[in-house]
C-alpha cells in the first residue's frame, strides 16, 4: 500500500514569508502527527491531528499551525518565517484506537531552507 | 522532564558482527517504545515497536529488549550488514491528551558498518 506522502520535498523561502506543506496518510490512518527535524534539536513534535481536530501541540510558537481535512489529509502553515525554521518537517500517520496510537509511519519530509 | 537519550552517539561495528543500541528514558508512564531507522535524505524508517506489557520483541535480524525497572531501551540486530549503517533513534510513545499521544525522540545513534 502506498506511504505517507509528503509535498514538495524541498522549498526554499524568504524571510517574513509564510509556507504551507501536505501531508497526505497511509489510507485508513486517521492520525496525523508532524514533526520538525534540525541537528542542534533533533526530531520535535508540532502537532496531532485526528478526525479534523488538533489533539496534541508540542512546545512551538503560534506561527506553526496546521488542519485536517476529511480525508485524513493534513497541512501545516509556518507565517512570518524565520531562519531558525530551516528544517526537515516530517509528517507521521498512525492508526488511533481506544487504548493509543500505533504505527507511526513517516514520509520523506520536506525540506524548508529559510534564507 | 521528557527525556529519551542514547547512551552512544556513534557506533562503528564489522560487517556480519552484532551490533545493540542503547537508548534510556525517564518517563515511567510510557507504555510504548519503537526504534526507527533514518538514512540520509529520508524520513524515519519504522524498524520495531514493543509495549511496556512485553520485554522483548523479535523481528528480522533485530530485538528489542525493554527494562522497565532501570528504564532502559534496547535494539540488537544481528549480522549487521553495510546496509544498515544509518541513523537509529528510539521514541517514546508519551504524553497522552484526549486519547493522543506523541512521540518523544532520542538524539540519535550513528551506526556505521564497516565491509
Amino acid at each position: 500500500k502506498a506511504g505517507v506522502t509528503q509535498t514538495p520535498r524541498y522549498l526554499i523561502k524568504t524571510r517574513g514569508q509564510q509556507v504551507t506543506l501536505s501531508c497526505s496518510p497511509i489510507s485508513g490512518h486517521r492520525s496525523v502527527s508532524w514533526y520538525q527535524q534540525t541537528p542542534g534539536q533533533g526530531l520535535q513534535f508540532l502537532f496531532e491531528y485526528f478526525s479534523e481536530t488538533q489533539r496534541n501541540k508540542g512546545n512551538f510558537p503560534g506561527r506553526f499551525s496546521g488542519r485536517q481535512f476529511s480525508n485524513s489529509r493534513s497541512e501545516m502553515n509556518v507565517s512570518t518565517l524565520e531562519l531558525g525554521d530551516s528544517a526537515l518537517y516530517l509528517c507521521a500517520s498512525s492508526v488511533s484506537v481506544g487504548s493509543g496510537s500505533y504505527g507511526y509511519t513517516f514520509g520523506s519530509g520536506t525540506r524548508l531552507t529559510v534564507v | 522532564g521528557e527525556s529519551v537519550g542514547l547512551h552512544l552517539p556513534t557506533l562503528s561495528v564489522q560487517e556480519g558482527d552484532n551490533s545493540i543500541i542503547n537508548c534510556a528514558y525517564s518517563n515511567s508512564a510510557s507504555d510504548y517504545f519503537i526504534w526507527y531507522k533514518q538514512e540520509s535524505g529520508k524520513g524515519p524508517q519504522f524498524i520495531i515497536d514493543i509495549r511496556s506489557n512485553m520485554d522483548k520483541r523479535q523481528g528480522q535480524r533485530v530485538t528489542v529488549l525493554l527494562n522497565k525497572t532501570v528504564k532502559h531501551l534496547s535494539l540488537q540486530i544481528a549480522a549487521t550488514q553495510p546496509g544498515d549503517s544509518a541513523v537509529y533513534f528510539c521514541a517514546e510513545n508519551m504524553d497522552r491528551q484526549g486519547g493522543s499521544e506523541k512521540l518523544v525522540f532520542g538524539k540519535g545513534t550513528k551506526l556505521t558498518v564497516n565491509p
